[in-house]
């Protein structure tokens, strides 16, 4: 199954700020995703992240708050714009493995502060 | 809309017996269901799935069952051990978009010596 490296793993950031997280897959994927984990809560899915197209978002989360960036097979980004404290979460990527039915492969996380 | 539950008390059982975790869902038929592990500050691990026409598999001391008729799903661990306690998310493709997953709420179990 794929590995993805995400960073940072952890960081405390002012609000009013923003915040770019990374994933590097080290094998070529079609589609990638976002994942919140909001504190004692499950994940909920951001948005799919296609190379060569924009980023499909799911009900509640829009491109101006998470801009997602995808330059190509293996690299995506995705920002947490004008933050505030109600964005402090555990932001995760993820890939699938043959189409899902070897399970989805998760990078270890970034915890955000908002404070 | 698509609901997925799972038992959100914290499941406590003593070592050397086997946890039973329920995993329901509703307004959905779904092709596969699965199951992940995930360790507090860190993100879920692929355990195990399971697919419509299956209604058991099994890896180790894992076991899961599939019943599509209850929309249930049943994940057991036997003899289990503390190193086993964690929070277990059971996840369902989207409807519609099945590369997309949807989570359940999670059950945490705590093994004790």
């Amino acid at each position: 199954s794929a590995v993805i490296s995400q960073k940072p793993s952890r960081d405390i950031c002012q609000r009013g700020t923003s915040l770019t997280i990374q994933c590097q897959v080290d094998s070529q994927v079609t589609m990638m995703f976002w994942y919140r984990q909001q504190p004692g809560q499950s994940l909920t899915l951001i948005a799919t992240a296609n190379q060569g197209s924009e980023a499909t978002y799911e009900s509640g989360f829009v491109i101006d708050k998470f801009p997602i960036s995808r330059p190509n097979l293996t690299f995506s980004t995705l920002t947490v714009s004008n933050m505030s404290p109600e964005d402090s979460s555990i932001y995760l990527c993820s890939v699938e493995s043959n189409y899902g039915y070897y399970g989805y492969t998760f990078g270890s996380g970034t915890r955000l502060t908002v404070v | 809309s698509q609901k997925i539950e799972q038992n959100s008390e914290a499941l406590n059982i003593q070592e050397g017996k086997t946890a039973t975790l329920t995993c329901n869902y509703t307004n959905y038929s779904p092709a596969y269901l699965q199951w992940y592990r995930q360790d507090p500050g860190r993100g879920p691990v692929f355990l195990l799935l399971i697919r419509e026409n299956e209604k058991e598999k099994r890896k180790e001391r894992l076991k899961v069952t599939f019943d599509t008729t209850l929309k249930q799903s049943l994940f057991h661990i036997t003899a289990s051990q503390p190193a086993d306690s964690a929070t277990y998310l059971c996840a369902l493709p989207h409807t519609g978009t099945a590369s997309k997953l949807t989570f359940g709420t999670g059950t945490r179990l705590q093994v004790t010596l």
